[in-house]
């Protein structure tokens, strides 16, 4: 099984539409994130989380919103969905320590029609 | 801020042969860790090799291997031997140091890897 999962693994939606993609890991890793990806431009950090208490902004979070549910669980929200939203979003974890290497889900391919 | 720079959207090289990724980065930090990760067509982000500022030596995974210049701030991928399942979307990224971990990783846009039969 997957250490981290991501759901949906595919979406589709419509302009104004509210939409939650979901990230579960069973790594026991302490912290999250969750990063976009557009054509050319690689990854992009919109949220991260240190624990459940923590949550911080990243470099693009405007129009996003998210929720630390549990140690394993990070949840991405867009209120009211976009076109330029449109994207493949990807979530991460990592353990707190020298190397603090991510490891990514599968990714959640958003369309916003 | 930082910034990462991967000047080649895309190589190609022949089966068995060597190539070399090219990575820049920009950043005031002496502290940090840089890494390559692996974009196959499946989308999966697989992590190839990684290295701390404060080693000089390179760091090296089986075919894999890195040339770490960190005056000249670069941070260069060599694949050795290119197999078909190198083919994929590579991508450099750099963290902060101690206490800046969860900040995140910065990316560069990407180098596209053509493996040619």
């Amino acid at each position: 099984d997957a250490d981290v999962t991501q759901t949906p693994r595919n979406r589709i939606t419509k302009t104004g539409k509210r939409i939650m993609l979901e990230c579960s890991q069973t790594k026991g890793h302490d912290r999250m994130y969750w990063y976009r990806q557009d054509p050319g431009l690689g990854l992009r950090l919109i949220y991260y989380s240190f624990d459940v208490k923590d949550i911080n902004k990243g470099e693009i979070s405007d129009g996003y919103s998210v929720s630390r549910q549990a140690q394993a669980k990070f949840s991405l929200s867009l209120e009211s969905a976009i076109p330029n939203q449109t994207a493949l979003y990807f979530c991460a974890t990592s353990r707190q320590g020298v190397w603090d290497t991510q490891y990514f889900g599968p990714g959640t391919r958003l369309t916003v029609l | 801020a930082q910034t990462v720079t991967q000047s080649q959207p895309e190589m190609s090289v022949q089966e068995a042969e060597t190539v070399t990724l090219s990575c820049t980065y920009d950043t005031s930090e002496s502290d940090y860790y840089l890494f390559w990760y692996k974009q196959p067509p499946s989308r999966q982000m697989i992590l190839v090799i990684r290295q701390e500022a404060y080693k000089q030596q390179n760091a090296t995974e089986n075919r894999f291997s890195v040339n770490f210049q960190k005056a000249a701030k670069s941070f260069s991928l060599k694949i050795s031997d290119s197999q078909l399942g190198d083919a994929a979307m590579y991508f450099c990224a750099y963290r902060r140091g101690r206490g800046g971990g969860a900040d995140g990783l910065t990316f560069g846009k990407g180098t596209h890897l053509i493996i040619q039969p």
